[in-house]
C-alpha cells in the first residue's frame, strides 16, 4: 500500500504565484517522521525539512512554508512567490520506526515555473 | 559538496559492457542505499546496506551487484544491462535506525545502448 500519495503530478505556475504542493501520508505509528525533498534538473535530491509527529507547529523558511495537520494526516508545502529557480520535482517522504526509519517516498510533484 | 560524492555523473554502455558505479560518503553515516529512477516513474529503492551488511534487496536483477567494502564506500556493479535500465541511479547514505532522513548523492545517468 503506498505510504505516501502525492495526488498531484504536475503543476505549472507563472512567476510570483503562490504553488502548493499536496502530501497526504499513512501509518500506524505514533512517532514518526516526515521530509520534503527538492529534485532539481541536476538529479540530485535536496533536503527541504524534516518534522516529527509531536510537533505540529508550521514552519515557515523564507518562501517556503509547511502545514502539518495530523487530524488530516497531510504535510503540505507552500512555495510564496514562485521563481523559475523553484522548477523541480518536489518529494515528501515518511521515516516510520516499524520499518527501521527507511524512507517512503510519494511518486514526486514536478513544478514548473514559467517568467 | 553534498557530503555523499557519485561517480560518474554520466555513463553509457553497451549492454555486452561491463562497468561500475561508485559512492562515496563522509559523513560518519552507517547505511547506504542504491535508488533507481527511471522517467516518469517514482524513487525505486534497489539495495540497503547497514554496517556494511546488506539488509534489503527488492528484487533487483542479478545483472545488478552491489558492493560495500566499508560504511563509507559501495558500489553498484552492472554487467549484460538491458535498455530498460537507462535511468538515474542515486545514492543515499544516513543514520541507521534514526529518523534524520537521508543525504543523497546527486546521482548517475546511464543509459544503455
Amino acid at each position: 500500500a503506498q505510504k505516501v500519495t502525492q495526488a498531484q503530478t504536475e503543476i505549472s505556475v507563472v512567476e510570483k504565484e503562490d504553488v502548493t504542493l499536496d502530501c497526504v501520508y499513512e501509518t500506524r505509528d505514533t512517532t514518526y517522521y516526515l521530509f520534503w525533498y527538492k529534485q532539481p534538473p541536476s538529479g540530485e535530491l535536496v533536503f527541504l525539512i524534516r518534522r516529527n509527529s509531536f510537533d505540529e507547529q508550521n514552519e515557515i523558511s523564507g518562501r517556503y512554508s509547511w502545514n502539518f495537520q495530523k487530524s488530516t494526516s497531510s504535510f503540505n508545502f507552500t512555495i510564496t512567490a514562485s521563481q523559475v529557480v523553484d522548477s523541480a520535482v518536489y518529494f515528501c517522504a515518511l521515516s516510520e520506526p516499524r520499518d527501521d526509519y527507511k524512507l517512503s517516498f510519494g511518486a514526486g510533484t514536478t513544478v514548473t515555473v514559467r517568467a | 559538496e553534498t557530503g555523499v560524492t557519485q561517480t560518474p555523473r554520466h555513463l553509457v554502455m553497451g549492454m555486452t559492457n561491463k562497468k561500475s558505479l561508485k559512492c562515496e560518503q563522509h559523513l560518519g553515516h552507517n547505511a547506504m542505499y542504491w535508488y533507481k529512477q527511471s522517467a516518469k516513474k517514482p524513487l525505486e529503492l534497489m539495495f540497503v546496506y547497514n554496517f556494511k551488511e546488506q539488509t534489503e534487496n527488492n528484487s533487483v536483477p542479478s545483472r545488478f551487484s552491489p558492493e560495500c567494502p566499508n560504511s563509507s564506500h559501495l558500489f553498484l556493479h552492472l554487467h549484460t544491462l538491458q535498455p530498460e535500465d537507462s535511468a538515474l541511479y542515486l545514492c543515499a547514505s544516513s543514520h541507521q535506525g534514526q529518523g534524520y532522513g537521508y543525504t543523497f548523492g546527486s546521482g548517475t545517468r546511464l543509459t544503455v545502448v
